[in-house]
């Protein structure tokens, strides 16, 4: 049964830690996203990649955020310094994209909820 | 830019009472169109999808039709059940192939 795992499922972190979460798309699929949620703003994007080349990470904080996919197996999201503001599950989904095609499902992972005290 | 607007909630029905949960859009081109649910303590999942004018998506006794004239896309079920309670979500992809969400709609049904 393939799925999207995703690692710490639950992380509490003082604030000015380095926070860093994984994410292992489903084999095959090229295209991995990274989303928040929160109370306040919902489901928001934060970045994508396809064949590992990050696309977009303008919904991204920069300064402190960064995205990275050192292989195919593996999509990491790291924040350093972490802040309060930040505490939000955080979601990861793959999705198999090919040019201009149908669209393909996004199966989402089943999040890390960050906490930063 | 491409936006969703859905119904506020929470929806609280009672078991086999009908439901809807609106949902309409804001986008340029032509979108494909989603509906999420959310059990607790666990990611998305996706219910049904419509890609083009007209179409209908069903699964699990859910429905929801692409409405291009009224750029809607809501949510309906005939009978819900107690295991239906869990958050939606409506969302479209546009071009760049990720997902715009709505605020989510929590379902309550009471049995």
């Amino acid at each position: 049964d393939a799925r999207v795992t995703q690692t710490p499922r639950h992380k509490v972190t003082e604030m000015g830690q380095e926070v860093t979460m994984r994410c292992q798309p489903i084999l095959g699929h090229n295209t991995v996203f990274w989303y928040r949620q929160t109370m306040m703003q919902g489901l928001e994007l934060l970045a994508y990649f396809r064949n590992r080349a990050p696309l977009d990470d303008s919904g991204m904080p920069k300064d402190r955020f960064s995205a990275e996919m050192p292989d195919a197996t593996l999509a990491t999201l790291k924040i350093q310094p972490s802040e309060p503001r930040d505490s939000a599950v955080y979601f990861c989904a793959s999705g198999l994209v090919l040019g201009t095609g149908p669209y393909n499902e996004q199966f989402f992972g089943p999040g890390t909820r960050l906490t930063v005290l | 830019g491409n936006s969703v607007t859905q119904m506020e909630g929470p929806v609280t029905l009672s078991e086999e009472a009908f439901l809807t949960i609106n949902c309409t859009y804001t986008a340029t081109g032509y979108p494909s169109l989603f509906w999420y649910v959310q059990y607790p303590g666990e990611g998305l999942q996706l219910l049904l999808k419509a890609t083009k004018a007209d179409d209908k998506g069903s699964n699990k006794g859910f429905e929801a039709t692409y409405r291009k004239e009224t750029t809607s896309f809501h949510l309906e079920k005939g009978s819900v059940q107690v295991s239906d309670s869990a958050v939606y979500f409506c969302a479209l992809m546009g071009g760049r192939r990720a997902l715009t969400f709505g605020s989510g709609t929590r379902l309550q049904v009471q049995p």
